[in-house]
C-alpha cells in the first residue's frame, strides 16, 4: 500500500457528467501533483501544488479543474470530459520544496478514468 | 530528440539473471535521478533516488549515475518473477526558488523475469 491515497481507484462517466478525484497524504508533504498517464507510457505531469497554491499548470484543458483544500488533499474536478481523457490519473506528493537536495515524488495507485 | 532516452524492451531474461536497464539524458542541468518501478493496474513505486555520481545500493537494486556522460543505470542482482514490471528512469533539475521541480521520464523498460 502506498502512502498517497487516491479515491476511488475507478471511474466511469459520461461526458456529460461532473465528477471529482481524490488525493490525500499524511506525510507532511508540502508539495502535490497530478499526472495523466495513458497505456504504455510515462506519466504526463498536468499540475503541480505547492504549500497549497498552483505552480504549475502545463496548459491542460479547463474541463480539468485542481483544488488543494489544504496541505493533505488534492482534488481533481472533472467536467464534460472526451473519450480521449480515457487514462490512469496519478497523483504525487513530495517534501518542503524547498529543501535541499530535492526529495524525491511518491505517487499513489491512481484512479482509472473511462469516459463513455 | 528527447530530453531523456530509454530502450522500452520488452526485455525477458531468466529467474536469477542480472538485469540492466539504461537511460541516457542530455540536459546537463539534472541533478537528482529516480528509477520507478511500476507494476500493471499500480502507481509507480520509488526503488532508488539518487544526487550525486556513483554507485548507490539497496538489497538487490543498485543505482548507478555517470553525469560526465550523461547516463544512469539500474542492477538488479538475482532478479525474480516479482520484478517483472515496467521500469520508469525520471529524473529533474536543481531549483534555484523554493518551487517544486517537475521530473522527467524515460518511457519506461517492460521487464519480465522467468521463472
Amino acid at each position: 500500500d502506498t502512502e498517497v491515497t487516491q479515491t476511488p481507484k475507478h471511474l466511469v462517466m459520461g461526458m456529460t457528467n461532473k465528477k471529482s478525484l481524490k488525493c490525500e497524504q499524511h506525510m507532511g508533504h508540502r508539495a502535490m501533483y497530478w499526472y495523466k498517464q495513458k497505456a504504455k507510457k510515462p506519466p504526463e505531469l498536468m499540475f503541480v501544488y505547492s504549500y497549497e497554491k498552483l505552480s504549475i499548470n502545463e496548459s491542460v484543458p479547463s474541463r480539468f479543474s485542481p483544488e488543494c483544500p489544504n496541505s493533505s488533499l488534492l482534488n481533481l474536478h472533472l467536467h464534460a470530459l472526451q473519450p480521449e481523457d480515457s487514462a490512469l490519473y496519478l497523483c504525487a506528493s513530495s517534501q518542503d520544496p524547498t529543501s535541499s537536495p530535492r526529495q524525491p515524488q511518491h505517487f499513489g495507485d491512481g484512479t482509472r478514468l473511462s469516459i463513455l | 530528440q528527447k530530453e531523456v532516452e530509454q530502450d522500452p524492451g520488452p526485455l525477458s531474461v531468466p529467474e536469477g539473471a542480472i538485469v540492466s536497464l539504461n537511460c541516457t539524458y542530455s540536459n546537463s542541468a539534472f541533478q537528482y535521478f529516480m528509477w520507478y518501478r511500476q507494476y500493471s493496474r499500480k502507481g509507480p513505486e520509488l526503488l532508488m533516488y539518487t544526487y550525486s555520481s556513483g554507485n548507490k545500493e539497496d538489497g538487490r537494486f543498485t543505482a548507478q549515475v555517470d553525469k560526465s556522460s550523461k547516463y544512469i543505470s539500474l542492477f538488479i542482482r538475482d532478479s525474480q518473477p516479482s520484478d517483472s514490471a515496467t521500469y520508469l528512469c525520471a529524473m529533474s533539475a536543481r531549483s534555484s526558488s523554493g518551487s517544486a521541480r517537475q521530473l522527467t521520464f524515460g518511457s519506461g523498460t517492460q521487464l519480465t523475469v522467468l521463472p
